[in-house]
């Protein structure tokens, strides 16, 4: 049973740097079989793709964030990480770690809600 | 980028009910378009990937169609539990993935 876990601060202040990581269980991501994806959604809004990693280390982000994130992928810890910088109040959203598989979001996590406020 | 547009933005429909939810590329993805289902506080969950492949485990009245740039996602004989917001996405290799701006499926 793949299952995916996000974890970190539930709150950040603005201009500073929001830092999360997905723990994946279930499956392997050095098994270079699917990418790994960070998505949020604002409250009450629908869903922004933020990018994804491989398990070499290639990302692609979103051009609307891309001078922002980052997103990092410890195969050794199986776990991937997203840093956000220079943070406002747009970005208080849930945010999800979810796996590509042969197509489309297949495994989820349960989601984080993160608030930027000072 | 490759904008998704879906619609209706809010769909009123009863039990029984076939519903029909069409999403609309901005240029041509070929058949690279998924359907999720979400229920408030929850995740999204994969229904049909592939536009028209359905995920394990999802009930077969729920069908995908389409490709190139107009795709729909049919719902047959609406349950109580199918009473959520439904998002396509599309994963073209060389462009940064995109979802629809959501469907809300309500009880008429």
């Amino acid at each position: 049973q793949v299952q995916l876990q996000e974890s970190g601060p539930g709150m950040v202040k603005p201009s500073q740097t929001l830092s999360l990581m997905c723990a994946v269980s279930g499956d392997s991501i050095s098994s270079g079989n699917n990418y790994w994806s960070w998505i949020r959604q604002p409250p009450g809004k629908g869903l922004e793709w933020i990018g994804y990693i491989y398990y070499n280390g290639n990302t692609f982000y979103n051009p609307s964030l891309k001078t922002r994130v980052t997103i990092l992928v410890d195969t050794s810890k199986n776990q991937f990480s997203l840093k956000l910088n220079s943070v406002t109040a747009a970005d208080t959203a849930v945010y999800y770690c979810a796996r590509a598989g042969i197509g489309g979001l297949d495994y989820w996590g349960q989601g984080t809600l993160v608030t930027v406020s000072s | 980028d490759i904008q998704m547009t879906q619609s209706p933005s809010i769909l009123s429909a009863s039990v029984g009910d076939r519903v029909t939810i069409t999403c609309r590329a901005s240029q041509s993805i070929s058949y690279l378009l998924a359907w999720y289902q979400q229920k408030p506080g929850k995740a999204p969950r994969l229904l049909i990937y592939d536009a028209s492949n359905l995920e394990s485990g999802v009930p077969s009245r729920f069908i995908g169609s389409g490709s190139g740039i107009e795709f729909t996602l049919t719902i047959h004989s609406l349950q109580p539990d199918d009473f959520a917001t439904y998002y396509c996405q599309q994963y073209n290799s060389y462009s940064p993935w995109t979802f629809g701006q959501g469907t809300k499926v309500e009880i008429k």
